[in-house]
C-alpha cells in the first residue's frame, strides 16, 4: 500500500531555512496533489500548502512569503523549504496525499518534529 | 481568514453519543472534512464532503450540516473513538486555502 515518510533535520537555527523531502512509496506521486501540514506542540493543526504534481502551488496566505515546495516525479517525492525560520516554526511536519475527488488527505505520513533552536 | 471554531472538549460515557460541532461562515458554501487524531499519531479522515465516510469508517460516524454550522456525530461512543477531531474546510475568500478548526477533544468517561 502506499506510503508516506518525511525526512529532514530535527533541529534548524533560527533564521535558517527548514528543508523537508516527502517519499512517496508503493505507488506514484501522478494523479494526486500533496499537501504540507505542521502542528506544533500541543496545538492544532495548520495546513501550509498544496503541491499538484505538474509542479503548481497553492501556499497558505500567512506562510506564503516564506514557503517554497517542488516536485520530483522521477523520485516520487515531494519537498518544503520554509525559510527565516523562529521558535514558532517548531512542530511535527506532516505531509499527505490528497486525493482529488474528495478533496481530502487520504493518506498521511507518520510526521516528522523540526525543533528550531541555536 | 474565515476562522473556524470548535467547542474545546466533549465527554460521554462509552455507548452514549457524542456531537463535535464546527463553525464559520466559510462552511456556508464549502464542504467540511473531519479528521480524528490519537495521541502520538497521525490525523485520519473520518468524514469527507460534509457527510461522506471513507471505507473502512464504521456507520456510527455521521456528519450533517446546518447553515454555517457542521456537526460529527458519533454514535454509539467506543473507547477507541478517544482523542481529537478536527474539522477542515476551505476559504474561498483566500485563495482557496485550507482552514482547521482548533479542535475538539473527545473523551469518553
Amino acid at each position: 500500500q502506499v506510503q508516506l515518510q518525511e525526512s529532514g533535520p530535527g533541529l534548524v537555527k533560527p533564521s535558517e531555512t527548514l528543508s523537508l523531502t516527502c517519499t512517496v512509496s508503493g505507488g506514484s506521486i501522478r494523479s494526486y496533489f500533496w499537501s504540507w501540514i505542521r502542528q506544533s506542540p500541543g496545538k492544532g493543526l495548520e495546513w501550509i500548502g498544496h503541491i499538484y504534481d505538474s509542479g503548481r502551488t497553492n501556499y497558505s496566505p500567512s506562510l506564503k512569503s516564506r514557503v517554497l515546495m517542488s516536485v520530483d516525479t522521477s523520485k516520487n517525492q515531494f519537498s518544503l523549504s520554509l525559510s527565516s525560520v523562529t521558535a514558532a516554526d517548531t512542530a511535527i511536519y506532516y505531509c499527505g496525499r490528497v486525493v482529488a475527488d474528495i478533496v481530502a488527505i487520504d493518506i498521511w505520513g507518520q510526521g516528522a518534529l523540526v525543533t528550531v533552536s541555536s | 481568514s474565515r476562522d473556524l471554531t470548535q467547542q474545546p472538549s466533549v465527554s460521554v460515557s462509552p455507548g452514549q453519543t457524542a456531537r463535535i460541532t464546527c463553525s464559520g461562515d466559510a462552511l456556508s458554501n464549502q464542504y467540511t472534512y473531519w479528521y480524528h487524531q490519537k495521541p502520538g499519531q497521525a490525523p485520519s479522515l473520518v468524514i469527507y464532503k460534509d457527510t461522506e465516510r471513507p471505507s473502512g469508517i464504521p456507520e456510527r460516524f455521521s456528519g450533517s450540516t446546518s447553515g454555517t454550522t457542521v456537526t460529527l456525530t458519533i454514535s454509539g461512543v467506543q473507547a477507541v473513538d478517544e482523542g481529537d477531531y478536527y474539522c477542515q474546510s476551505v476559504d474561498s475568500n483566500s485563495g482557496y486555502s485550507w482552514v482547521f478548526g482548533g479542535g475538539t477533544k473527545l473523551t469518553v468517561l
